[in-house]
């Protein structure tokens, strides 16, 4: 079975550029998520989607960030413009139902410069 | 809100050696409790889980016990191996509430 797709997988942009990220769930998982893992921290949710609606977003810096998930599959995050402190990687998840106990599962990341 | 605290690291053992690596963590209700892996170069990776109160998570002989008196999800190992070295975070979630994780523990193992 194929895992959580990512990409890029590297990006070094200058602040106040902007970048869009990729990613593709596991076939038929209902509930994809947006995580932002700055050094040294544990991963902090940005936006959690089921199918195509919104569940989650009051951690998204809404004023330069942006989500979606068209058709309930892929999903792009967008920041625009980045800033200095958006440096991170950022994890896309998928499970498959949302479920307290559901497991999440996680993809390779994309680890994000801002110069 | 809900937290999740866990050891400082990095832990450094030699093969073999007994692992312990705590985690407490502050919630209302009867959150899921969670153990995440991250290898070097690889993505997160889900460990063990426990969804209520006294149950054990295992996986690759790691183990976890869901202590509701003690607020604890403290992760054990009899006998690490070098490929056990990664940063281990403990992570909890409540109902509807997000997936919230520990700042993470480096474990380095050495032969």
């Amino acid at each position: 079975e194929a895992g959580v797709a990512q990409s890029p997988r590297y990006k070094i942009i200058e602040k106040r550029q902007s970048v869009a990220f990729w990613c593709n769930p596991i076939s038929g998982h209902a509930t994809l998520y947006w995580y932002q893992q700055i050094l040294g921290q544990g991963p902090k949710l940005l936006i959690q989607f089921q199918n195509n609606g919104v569940v989650d977003d009051s951690q998204l810096p809404k004023d330069r960030f942006s989500a979606e998930r068209l058709k309930g599959v892929d999903s792009t995050l967008k920041i625009q413009p980045a800033k200095l402190e958006d440096s991170a990687v950022y994890l896309c998840a998928s499970s498959l139902d949302g479920g307290q106990g559901d497991t999440q599962y996680f993809g390779p990341g994309t680890r994000l410069t801002v110069l | 809100g809900n937290s999740v605290t866990q050891m400082e690291g990095p832990v450094t053992l030699s093969e073999e050696a007994f692992l312990t690596i705590n985690c407490t963590y502050t919630a209302t209700g009867y959150p899921s409790l969670f153990w995440y892996v991250q290898y070097p170069g690889e993505g997160l990776q889900l460990l063990l889980k426990a969804t209520k109160a006294d149950d054990k998570g295992s996986n690759k002989g790691f183990e976890a016990t869901y202590r509701k008196e003690t607020t604890s999800f403290h992760l054990e190992k009899g006998s690490v191996q070098v490929s056990d070295s990664a940063v281990y975070f403990c992570a909890l979630r409540g109902g509807n509430t997000p997936l919230v994780f520990g700042k993470g523990t480096r474990l380095s193992v050495i032969a």
